[in-house]
């Protein structure tokens, strides 16, 4: 089984201040993405990666930047956290067989920005 | 958003009884997935779909794609089917997902 994981699960934050959130998974797969989830809207796309080096903007990158320095290591960072910002953020990697891409989630980080 | 509708919001059914969700898509889409965010936050891969039906256990989806609509039977519906049930759609073939808001389920006994 796919296993993703992130850090850390909780995490309070100051507006202005950086935050780093982690993901690791242990499976080889290519692709990363990181999702941010609020009431209404579902999971909503920040940034995401090809693979090793590679950073690609989604549907809503503006605030948020992300380094992939390794094939099991996905970082999405705030340089200056804002109280929109305030969230769970899910990260997820994907299975591709043939054309198939299935997507494996953490178990997402809870950030509140005062 | 709108560019992945599900319907309905939410859903209450008694243990047993046999229900479908929706996903209707504005968007061209190659794939779909379903997934289940249980009570807990977790999200579970349920199916990944080309056009077509794929069936598992309790749980049977279709993808339509001439009509750009995704459904999920769910039959003799058991209590921890309970959560929040989420379609994605693979916008433009390219592995960016979008995702609809979500169909709130609670099976009760």
């Amino acid at each position: 089984e796919a296993a993703v994981t992130q850090s850390p699960r909780n995490k309070v934050a100051v507006t202005g201040g950086k935050v780093t959130l982690s993901c690791n998974q242990t499976n080889n797969h290519n692709n990363m993405y990181w999702y941010r989830q609020d009431t209404g809207h579902g999971l909503r796309l920040i940034h995401y990666s090809y693979g090793a080096g590679s950073t690609e903007k989604g549907d809503i990158p503006d605030g948020y930047k992300a380094s992939r320095p390794s094939q099991e290591n996905f970082s999405l960072i705030l340089e200056l956290a804002t109280p929109s910002q305030t969230s769970v953020y899910f990260c997820a990697s994907g299975r591709r067989v043939s054309s198939a891409e299935t997507l494996y989630f953490g178990s997402g980080t809870r950030l509140t920005v005062l | 958003g709108d560019q992945v509708k599900q319907s309905p919001s939410a859903l209450s059914l008694q243990e047993g009884t046999n229900s479908a969700l929706r996903c209707n898509f504005s968007i061209a889409t190659t794939t779909v997935q379903w997934f289940l965010q249980n009570p807990r936050g977790s999200l579970m891969n349920l199916f990944y779909l080309v056009p077509g039906t794929k069936e598992n256990g309790r749980l049977k989806s279709t993808f339509n794609s001439k009509e750009s609509y995704s459904t999920l039977h769910i039959r003799d519906a058991q209590l921890e089917d309970s959560g929040t049930y989420f379609c994605a759609a693979d916008n433009t073939g390219n592995y960016k997902y979008v995702f609809g808001a979500g169909t709130r389920l609670k099976v009760i006994a």
